[in-house]
């Protein structure tokens, strides 16, 4: 099992729609955790990045952590078609942020 | 300008050959990453340096090396390219407390 998965998509929404992106995981010692969005031959740019459980919305993005469930989210509200991009997971189990575990990324495309 | 810079961004090579690969950041970060890319693999670390005089090896070290020569500067070299080395090269830098930030990316072809 690998330490952190991720539904690879590809994901499709109409413009305007909800997404909801979501992360599972195995290692309960995770206590932080990040997205990140990547656009085609780009680097990925942190989206977010929180402690702990609980949410932390930053406008149109929600991201949301349930440590008794392994399990994060991010929401995306108003999707736009510039949000099409793949969006990768992050997590860390030492307190400086080190030696993160990515997930593998979900494709999302917002049709217009 | 940008905070985190690679070169080349595009990079074609023959197997065998020595190549290197640059990375400086202006974010006054101590802390900076390699990473490589591969579809289905996510990212991977191959290297990680805490200040100039700390060198770690990461996930898939064997086969590269590192060389931290300023604060603001990390490169990564291939010794001798195989074709299995072909993938997305990414630098990324970090503070002792915060996330890590990316460069764009270097995509390297061995042929």
């Amino acid at each position: 099992q690998k330490e952190v998965e991720q539904d690879p998509g590809p994901l499709s929404v109409p413009e305007g729609a909800i997404v909801s992106l979501n992360c599972t995981y195995s290692n309960s010692a995770f206590q932080y955790f990040m997205w990140y969005r990547q656009y085609s031959r780009k680097g990925p740019e942190l989206l977010m990045y929180t402690y702990s459980s609980g949410n932390k919305e930053d406008g149109r993005f929600t991201a949301q952590v349930d440590k008794s469930s392994k399990y994060i989210s991010l929401f995306i509200r108003d999707s736009q078609p510039s949000d099409s991009a793949t969006y990768l997971c992050a997590m860390s189990a030492e307190t400086s942020y080190d030696k993160v575990i990515f997930g593998p990324g979900t494709s999302l495309s917002v049709i217009p | 300008d940008a905070d985190v810079t690679q070169t080349p961004r595009n990079r074609i090579t023959k197997t065998g050959k020595r190549i290197m690969l640059e990375c400086s950041q202006t974010k006054g970060h101590d802390r900076m990453y390699w990473y490589r890319q591969d579809p289905g693999l996510g990212l991977r670390l191959i290297y990680y340096s805490f200040d100039v005089k700390d060198i770690n090896k990461g996930e898939i070290s064997d086969g590269y090396s590192v060389s931290r020569q300023a604060q603001a500067k990390f490169s990564l070299s291939l010794e001798s390219a195989i074709p299995n080395q072909t993938a997305l090269y990414f630098c990324a830098t970090s503070d002792w407390k915060g996330p890590q930030y990316f460069g764009p990316g270097t995509r390297l072809t061995v042929l």
